[in-house]
């Protein structure tokens, strides 16, 4: 079955250090990877995605994300986190594998990131 | 331009009961998406509409079902209601075919008593 893993439930910073969270997928096929955020009590906004190309994307705000393909990676970075950036992050990926469409998101369980002044 | 618009924000239903959730999409996206939140199943995908068919399915009992109307809004029900249903219900609408991005809704909040 296809499935995506984050690799932490809840990472906390203090601002100014570097970010690392780490996503990993399964699934056969071309996939469409992508990184949302949700911020207390608001809808879910993309941060950034990868149709193909250069594996490193940049998104929104300073973050990136690197497209691993050997590894079926897609982690986010950040060099420099700030208050403002404390949310819930989500892993996503969508494929044409087994039949599915590109409409189908698979995300993975979420990461929340604590910010600390 | 607008964004996706999910009516009602909150809803309260009895066990039992039955629910309709509304989904407005972008201007111009003809897909629509749907999508349960929980705390301890994360998200979830529900079915996809595209052209007012059904392309795809989550694993969700029949208790649940969509349409899509030709102006490419979609409803979303949900026949007697459980407990277990309360949860964030997402629409996100995108554009059709391979290099898409969705966009989400804010929600409809669903609370079973």
């Amino acid at each position: 079955a296809q499935s995506v893993s984050q690799h932490n439930h809840h990472v906390i910073l203090s601002e100014a250090a570097s970010l690392e969270l780490g996503c990993n997928y399964s699934y056969g096929g071309t996939v469409n990877l992508f990184w949302y955020v949700q911020y207390p009590g608001q809808h879910l906004q993309l941060l950034l995605k990868y149709f193909s190309g250069d594996p490193l994307v940049k998104g929104i705000k300073g973050f990136e994300a690197e497209f691993i393909k050997s590894k079926f990676s897609f982690n986010l970075r950040k060099p420099s986190v700030q208050w403002s950036d404390t949310a819930e992050y989500f892993c996503a990926v969508t494929s044409n594998a087994g039949g599915t469409s590109y409409g189908k998101l698979t995300f993975g369980q979420g990461t929340i990131l604590t910010v600390h002044p | 331009k607008a964004g996706v618009t999910q009516t009602p924000r909150y809803l309260i239903k009895t066990r039992g009961q039955q629910v309709t959730l509304s989904c407005s999409p972008i201007s111009g996206h003809r897909s629509v998406s749907w999508y349960q939140q929980t705390p301890g199943q994360g998200l979830q995908f529900l079915f996809e509409y595209f052209s007012e068919t059904q392309r795809n399915k989550g694993n969700f009992p029949g208790r649940f079902s969509g349409r899509q109307f030709s102006n490419s809004r979609s409803e979303m029900n949900v026949s007697t209601l459980e407990l277990g249903d309360s949860a964030l219900y997402l629409c996100a609408s995108s554009s059709w075919g391979e290099n898409t991005e969705a966009f989400f809704g804010q929600g409809t909040r669903l609370t079973v008593v």
